[in-house]
């Protein structure tokens, strides 16, 4: 068990609909990132937050929007969902940004 | 472009021999390599990692080589155990140079041990 919790385990939803993953970081550590897996592409960094403030971005959709809250939970919203957006969404959590990074169980989301 | 590359999607090896699987990588910034390992169904579980001053880090069975001239790094796990049979991905970061630690992945290598 690595201390990131993600929820839900997994989610089925619609094309053109909009879901929120949520994601509590190890106790302690201030950088959230959020990571997607699909088929074709493996694991993609997509966005970091540190202490409520976005660091950095990759490879994110402008439909895909994240924040870090206060209490650095995390949310990443997807939204007008098309198939391919279908992937395993990866939380991870570090103490600053030049710490290992630990993984959440991930989201498998299934876009119908 | 895939800076981080692990050319061989699979490897199979004896229970007890060593596994060595391997990553190159192009950018010359990054500066910190890890290695996770992934069951399905799971999320990557943090192995072993490496700095861009070291050329060797080892965790018990766990041994990470780098040659920062060839941009190559290797794991080496020895003896090499059933439990061991997983997906690994090597991970490439700029981490100690910038101001984000956004890792970039290869594609993984699935490791089979056979009992």
């Amino acid at each position: 068990d690595s201390g990131v919790t993600q929820t839900p385990k997994h989610l089925i939803t619609a094309t053109g609909q909009r879901v929120t993953l949520r994601c509590s970081p190890r106790s302690g550590d201030l950088s959230v990132y959020w990571y997607q897996q699909s088929l074709d592409q493996g694991l993609q960094f997509l966005i970091q937050y540190y202490n409520g403030e976005e660091r950095a971005k990759g490879n994110i959709l402008e439909r895909f929007s994240a924040q870090q809250f206060p209490d650095l939970h995390s949310e990443l919203n997807l939204s007008s969902l098309e198939l391919g957006d279908s992937a395993l969404y990866f939380c991870a959590s570090s103490e600053d940004s030049q710490e290992t990074q630990y993984f959440g169980p991930g989201t498998r989301l299934l876009v119908l | 472009d895939q800076q981080v590359k692990q050319n061989s999607p699979s490897l199979s090896v004896q229970e007890g021999r060593i596994s060595i699987l391997n990553c190159d990588y192009t950018n010359s910034m990054f500066d910190y390599f890890l290695w996770y390992k992934k069951y399905p169904a799971e999320g990557p579980t943090f192995l072993i990692s490496i700095s861009s001053i070291k050329d060797k880090n080892e965790d018990g069975r766990f041994t990470v080589f780098l040659n920062k001239s060839a941009k190559h790094l290797s794991l080496h796990i020895v003896p090499s155990q059933p439990g061991d049979s997983a997906v690994y991905f090597c991970a490439a970061s700029a981490s100690l140079s910038g101001n984000t630690g956004k890792l970039i992945f290869g594609q993984g290598t699935t490791l089979q041990v056979k009992p």
